[in-house]
């Protein structure tokens, strides 16, 4: 089955400094990688996501890149700010009609100092 | 982005009994659902996959009997937590995915906290 390795696990940047986030997949057939945001006790939210077809993709201070060759995608926080402080979750999905779940990665706490 | 409402938001409850979970799709049907729970500090460890109409599929390690899975129509799944014990005390969360054709989104719920004393 897919495997999905995030990293750091933990990450403190100053505010407005940019943080990454890395993730490596296993299966070459997965073709589907969103990123959730998840604060203290609340669901998981999906924040941005990127289909196998394109390279890359941005939202406002989001952006999240993805390198099929090498089997890893990356998220990308631009000015970041205190209310961006949460942990955030990358997965990994197969085509529609095979393995219908997301595999996580293991979550990065991302703090973002004042 | 679409919306998934849980309910309870929390419980407390005595060992022995059952708590019922409920987890709707409010602005699109979902054709399929999950239940995940998450203990402090971990990722989401996913419990079923819940298809309208059918039985769900449980993972590995998840006892089908304890926690029993109702997905009774395409905007409603329940998840009942039968005999409750201390060690099911954790997060539960549940998923709901939109199918637009040849592309899924997996939208989450807020979560239920169960405390079992």
């Amino acid at each position: 089955g897919e495997n999905v390795e995030q990293h750091p696990s933990t990450l403190s940047v100053q505010e407005g400094d940019s943080a990454v986030i890395k993730c490596t997949y296993s299966d070459s057939a997965s073709n589907y990688f969103p990123w959730y945001k998840q604060e203290l006790g609340k669901g998981p939210q999906l924040i941005i996501d990127i289909r196998s077809n394109v390279g890359e993709k941005k939202d406002q201070r989001i952006a999240v890149t993805l390198n099929k060759t090498a089997k890893h995608f990356s998220l990308h926080i631009t000015e970041t700010q205190p209310e961006d402080s949460a942990v955030y979750f990358c997965a990994a999905k197969g085509p529609s009609g095979s393995a219908r779940q997301l595999t996580f990665g293991s979550g990065t706490q991302l703090t973002v100092l004042p | 982005g679409a919306v998934v409402s849980q309910h309870p938001s929390w419980v407390i409850c005595k060992s022995g009994t059952s708590v019922k979970i409920e987890c709707r799709s409010l602005d699109f049907q979902a054709t399929t659902m999950f239940w995940y729970r998450q203990f402090p500090k971990q990722s989401l460890m996913l419990m079923a996959t819940s298809n309208e109409g059918s039985k769900a599929t449980y993972e590995q390690g998840v006892e089908k009997d304890k926690f029993l899975i109702n997905h009774a129509s395409l905007t409603l799944s329940t998840l009942t937590v039968t005999s409750a014990h201390p060690e099911d005390s954790s997060f539960y969360i549940c998923s709901a995915t939109r199918d637009s054709g040849t592309m899924e989104t997996q939208y989450f719920g807020p979560g239920t906290r169960l405390l079992v004393l």
